[in-house]
């Protein structure tokens, strides 16, 4: 099993910004993806395949990496970013989320 | 319009199977390349994935629950279900049916449904 561990665990960012989130797996990966998930709301993909947008998704994200290192990235923090964000793995069986990074605003 | 909604028993005694059934609409699970998955989140804790089923039947568990899992579908009512055995106060949680298409990631969720599991 793949093993993702993200980094940090809580941070708090002022508006404006540049924040990012790290997710490190055991072995290596083909890509990467990322959710958000609000206090209350079911998780939404926010980038896949390691760098892409999802729909609807603010080009202030932006999302890298490879092998067992991914990140992603906001250029500048806005409120509406505060969340919890996940990483999955999807090269291999079990899949396996993040633990999780959850983001505050200062 | 893709749509998902979970359903389930609300609560349960341990011991007991906890069938859950998502019900969707927008897309078919005979389509080639079509999967559904299933994910859970206990209050305050973070996604579990637990097994996905592809439009070939294909089938894939989270070995963490030793065989506790079955998956299946139904292609014509557009319906996926997941089985859990034996449960315990472990199973409390959100359960989440989310579609994937084939080299993709889970792109649409459902809005989940809470299972509490109680003596």
């Amino acid at each position: 099993e793949i093993v993702l561990t993200q980094s940090p665990t809580t941070m708090a960012a002022s508006p404006g910004e540049k924040v990012t989130l790290n997710c490190l797996a055991s072995s290596s990966v083909s890509y990467m993806n990322w959710y958000q998930q609000k206090s209350g709301a079911s998780p939404k993909l926010w980038i896949y395949g390691t760098s892409n947008l999802a729909s609807g998704v603010p080009n202030r994200f932006s999302g890298s990496g490879s092998g067992t290192s991914y990140s992603l990235t906001i250029s500048s923090m806005e409120a509406e970013d505060v969340a919890t964000y996940y990483c999955l793995q999807l090269s291999s069986y079990p899949f396996t989320f993040g633990s999780g990074t959850k983001l505050e605003i200062k | 319009q893709v749509t998902l909604k979970e359903s389930g028993p609300g609560i349960l005694q341990p011991s007991q199977t906890l069938s859950l059934t998502c019900t969707f609409s927008g897309f078919s699970l005979s389509t080639y390349g079509m999967g559904v998955g299933w994910i859970r989140q206990p209050s305050g804790k973070g996604l579990e994935w637990l097994a996905n089923i592809w439009w070939d039947d294909d089938k894939y568990y989270n070995p963490s629950l030793k065989n506790r899992l079955t998956i299946s579908k139904d292609t014509s009512n557009n319906q996926a279900f997941l089985k859990i055995t034996n449960v315990d106060t472990a199973d409390t949680a959100t359960y989440y049916c989310a579609r994937i298409p084939l080299d993709g990631s889970y792109d649409y969720w459902g809005q989940g449904v809470m299972v509490t599991v109680s003596s």
